[in-house]
């Protein structure tokens, strides 16, 4: 089974600043990797698949890049909304399809 | 609009069975696959299932044996059958399709809670 380490485990940033999320695989998966973000008590919500391709709405300061075993997920310019808990997720090898264990991005 | 809606979560006990409900709208089952994933309260996201648009199944480990995927395409449903539940089962069971890699989309999600 392939495992997902997210780093770091809680990111303290002030709004209107950078954030860059780390997810490392445990083994080369090409680009066939996904984030999620989940909002308290939703849903997660596909932001990007394919390591770089921005789901449908999603915004342009969401930017997804990385292949084989290290991918980044940036937030260009932090908003309000975007507090919240991000996932990724390998899908080279299905099944068991797997996540990291996610990054809490949190108003510092 | 695309959508799915679980239901048929809620507190069961310890080697109980529950039946989960996934109803889609918007795409069909038949032609598309669909998984569960799970939550624990606090936790990251847990694949559990997936069936094929084939029809062919695959499980977890942690719930092989015990948990079983299917549908009914003419009420383009999908039901998670859960058997001999245990404490650790409890969680927030997602309904979500996989295209096929990434989930999208997701439902709402429902809790169940295994519990004495």
């Amino acid at each position: 089974e392939i495992v997902m380490t997210q780093s770091p485990a809680t990111l303290s940033v002030s709004p209107g600043e950078r954030a860059t999320l780390s997810c490392r695989v445990s083994q080369n998966v090409g680009g066939n990797l996904a984030w999620y973000q989940q909002k308290l008590g939703q849903a997660p919500r596909l932001l990007i698949y394919d390591a770089s391709t921005r789901a449908t709405g999603v915004p342009a300061r969401f930017s997804g890049s990385g292949s084989g075993r290290e991918f980044t997920l940036t937030i260009s310019s932090l908003q309000s909304e975007d507090f919240a808990v991000y996932f990724c997720q390998q899908y080279n090898n299905w099944p068991p399809y797997t996540f990291g264990q996610g990054t809490k991005l949190e108003i510092k | 609009e695309v959508q799915l809606v679980e239901s048929g979560g809620g507190l069961i006990q310890p080697g109980g069975s529950l039946r989960l409900s996934c109803v889609v709208s918007g795409f069909s089952v038949r032609n598309n696959y669909m998984s569960w994933v799970r939550q624990a309260p606090g936790k990251g996201l847990e694949w559990v299932s997936l069936i094929y648009s084939g029809g062919s199944t695959y499980y977890a480990d942690s719930v092989k044996g015990r948990f079983i995927i299917s549908r009914d395409v003419s009420k383009n449903t999908v039901y998670f059958e859960m058997n001999s539940l245990r404490a650790e089962d409890t969680a927030v069971y997602y309904c979500a399709s996989p295209r096929p890699g990434w989930f999208d989309p997701w439902g709402q999600g429902v809790l169940v809670t295994v519990s004495s």
